[in-house]
């Protein structure tokens, strides 16, 4: 158990629609990453919060947003959501998202777009 | 980050060592090497990073070559629970946290 909490654990919508998934951090972390695996793309980062911060962007679609609130949770939020974005959703957490620090990843969210 | 290429799959005997190859020629004098495992689309477990010197902790040892162009993990003793996709990562010191994985390795342990 890395610390990290993810909900909800599956979650099975339709295209066009909008859901957001919520990520709880270790305790004590500031941090949080969200990264997308899907079978053709493997795992790629989205972007990185740093104490409600935005610290870096990666491959997010503009359809995607994310934000931290002042409890450091974090939430990915989806819209107009398309086949392709059917995916294993991860969020990882460090305490202060400095170079070299281990990434604690939760045990992610699988999101089915039908 | 320089590009790392690993073997797509690995069969190893349960009790033996699991060796496990990564090819970084690219690397330059400030990334570092990093290996994470993911095991049957869990969330990704990191499992040790090093620079130039060899490394080992309680799960595994990593031998990076003289010049730095590859490297190996080891798992000493694998298990069934060893089984899993291994990614074999080089970051840039200054390039931010963020992790870029590969297509990894997948890692049999086999009774």
């Amino acid at each position: 158990d890395s610390g990290v909490t993810q909900t909800p654990k599956h979650l099975i919508t339709a295209t066009g629609q909008r859901v957001t998934l919520r990520c709880s951090p270790r305790s004590g972390d500031l941090s949080v990453y969200w990264y997308q695996q899907s079978l053709d793309q493997g795992l790629q980062f989205l972007i990185q919060y740093y104490n409600g911060e935005e610290r870096a962007k990666g491959n997010i679609l503009e359809r995607f947003s994310a934000q931290q609130f002042p409890d450091l949770h974090s939430e990915l939020n989806l819209s107009s959501l398309e086949l392709g974005d059917s995916a294993l959703y991860f969020c990882a957490s460090t305490l202060s998202g400095g170079f070299g620090e281990t990434q604690y990843f939760g045990p992610g969210t699988r999101l089915l777009v039908l | 980050d320089a590009k790392t290429t690993q073997p797509t799959s690995m069969d190893c005997a349960e009790g033996r060592a699991a060796n496990l190859p990564c090819n970084h020629s690219t690397i330059s004098g400030n990334e570092y090497v990093y290996w994470y495992r993911q095991i049957h689309s869990q969330g990704p477990q990191y499992i040790i990073h090093g620079l130039k010197n060899n490394e080992t902790n309680e799960m595994a040892s990593l031998i990076i070559t003289e010049d730095r162009k590859s490297s190996t993990l080891i798992l000493p003793h694998a298990t069934l629970r060893d089984t899993a996709v291994y990614y074999c990562i080089v970051r840039e010191n200054n390039a931010g946290n963020m992790l870029t994985f590969g297509g990894g390795t997948r890692l049999m342990v086999k009774p």
